[in-house]
C-alpha cells in the first residue's frame, strides 16, 4: 500500500516568505507528527496530531510555524516569514492507533526546504 | 545536557565487520528504545525496538539496552554495503527523543 507521502520534495524561498508543506499520512492512521532534521543533526520534534487536534505542539520553535490537520488525513505544516535557520529537512511521520510510544512511525521522505 | 547523545560519525569500515553503534541518555524513566535506519534522501525507517534491558536479534542485528548505564547498542553482523545508512537511535517517555544519528559507511 502507499505509504506516507510528502510535497514539495524541495522547496527553494526567500528570507520573509511564507511557505506550507504538506503530508499525506497512511490512510486510517490516527496519528500524524511533525519534525524537524537539520544537517547531521537527529530529528527534532515539532507537534503531534491525534486526529485533527493537536495535543502537543511543544515542539514549535516560534509563532512563526503552525501546522494543521484536516479529515484526519492532510496535514500542513506553514512557516511564515522564513528565516535562514529554518532551512532543513521537514519530516512527517503517522502512526496507526493512538500515537503512543510503541506505536511505529511510518515516515515520509521529507521536503528540503532552503531559505536563501 | 541533551537527552539522548549519539556519536556522529563518520563510521567507514570494510564489508564483513562487525559494526557497533551507540547511544547514552539521561533519563532513566525512558523504557522503549528504538533504532532507525535513515538512506539518503529517504525518511528513517524502523529497524529495532526493545522495551526495558536486555537483547533482542534480528538476523545480523542485535539490539542491546543497559538501563543501569543508560547505554544503547546496536551490532550489526556480517555488515553489507547495503548497510551504509545513517543509524539513528530514539527512546522517550511520552514521545520519541532521537540521537543525533551516525553516518555508516561499509567498504565493498
Amino acid at each position: 500500500g502507499a505509504g506516507v507521502s510528502q510535497s514539495p520534495s524541495n522547496k527553494v524561498t526567500e528570507k520573509g516568505k511564507d511557505v506550507e508543506l504538506r503530508c499525506d499520512p497512511i490512510s486510517g492512521h490516527t496519528a500524524l507528527y511533525w519534525y524537524r532534521q537539520r544537517l547531521g543533526q537527529g530529528l527534532e520534534f515539532l507537534i503531534y496530531f491525534q486526529g485533527n487536534s493537536a495535543p502537543d505542539k511543544s515542539g514549535l520553535p516560534s509563532d512563526r510555524f503552525s501546522a494543521e490537520r484536516t479529515g484526519e488525513s492532510v496535514s500542513t505544516l506553514t512557516i511564515q516569514r522564513t528565516q535562514q535557520e529554518d532551512s532543513a529537512v521537514y519530516l512527517c511521520a503517522s502512526s496507526p492507533l493512538t500515537g503512543t510510544l510503541t506505536d511505529t512511525q511510518y515516515f515520509g521522505p521529507g521536503t528540503r526546504l532552503t531559505v536563501l | 545536557q541533551k537527552e539522548v547523545e549519539q556519536d556522529p560519525g563518520p563510521l567507514s569500515v570494510p564489508e564483513g565487520a562487525i559494526v557497533s553503534l551507540n547511544c547514552t541518555y539521561s533519563n532513566s524513566a525512558f523504557q522503549y528504545f528504538m533504532w532507525y535506519r535513515q538512506y539518503s534522501r529517504k525518511g528513517p525507517e524502523l529497524l529495532m525496538y526493545t522495551y526495558s534491558s536486555g537483547n533482542k536479534e534480528d538476523g545480523r542485528f542485535t539490539a542491546q539496552v543497559d538501563k543501569s548505564s543508560k547505554y544503547i547498542s546496536l551490532f550489526i553482523r556480517d555488515s553489507q554495503p547495503s548497510d551504509s545508512a545513517t543509524y539513528l537511535c530514539a527512546t522517550g517517555a511520552q514521545k520519541l527523543v532521537f540521537g543525533q544519528g551516525t553516518r555508516l559507511t561499509i567498504n565493498p
